[in-house]
């Protein structure tokens, strides 16, 4: 139990362009999700934080007009990146959570790594 | 502020044990969660701990000192394929995780 999928892995785009990722949680409703950004070697960087149905919460530094997102099912969370630039190539990861008090584990989709040309 | 560390890279060897520290100081406590990333992959679970006392489970192990700010993940019987990073993270008083950097753990033969 606990999947969580993220589509697409892979991505090329071009600079300019607009890339959305999708994160599904596949056997459980996810009243949170989040979205991380991950650089070669470098941990993980949370970059918004979004329960469903309501804004995302970003986090400092994190520019919200570039990565819109949306929560728009306990199910579903898309990312995307707009205007994307060469040094938004990175490896974006989604987490979600259920919402059963005392669990707080988050589960991981497979991450997508984005290649902006 | 809140902070998480942790080596930043440890070398053991195939059959070995290997205990990876951590320290946290987070804003409220509500747990410390261990997971295991492979290169290029995303992290998965390994324990949470959120009461003082040592978690075992197979071959991994997971301990808790909560008024020293201390945990430690303690892995027996070392596999090549558990060379990968090991990242520590609280949960803080609004259940967000704060994450340490990872201990790249290289597993020799």
């Amino acid at each position: 139990g606990a999947v969580v999928s993220q589509h697409p892995s892979r991505v090329i785009c071009k600079s300019g362009t607009s890339v959305k990722i999708e994160c599904r949680s596949l056997d459980f409703q996810a009243t949170t999700m989040f979205w991380y950004r991950q650089f070669p070697k470098q941990s993980l960087m949370l970059m918004a934080t979004s329960n469903e149905g309501s804004k995302a919460t970003y986090e400092q530094g994190v520019e919200k007009d570039k990565f819109l997102i949306n929560h728009a099912s306990l199910t579903l969370s898309t990312l995307t990146v707009t205007s994307a630039h060469p040094e938004d190539s990175s490896f974006y990861i989604c987490s979600a959570r259920e919402g059963r008090e005392g669990f707080y584990e988050q589960y991981f989709g497979p991450g997508t790594r984005l290649t902006v040309t | 502020g809140q902070n998480i560390d942790q080596p930043t890279e440890m070398t053991a060897t195939e059959g070995a044990i290997v205990q990876i520290n951590c320290t946290y100081q987070t804003s409220g406590f509500n747990g410390l969660f261990w997971y295991q990333q492979h290169a290029g992959e995303a992290p998965t679970f390994l324990s949470y701990n959120v009461l003082d006392g040592l978690e075992e489970k197979g071959r991994f192990s997971s301990f808790l000192s909560r008024s020293k700010g201390y945990s430690y993940l303690l892995l027996k019987e070392l596999q090549m394929k558990d060379s990968a990073s090991y990242l520590c993270a609280g949960l803080d008083s609004n259940y967000q995780l704060i994450w340490g950097a990872g201990t790249k753990l290289i597993i020799k033969p």
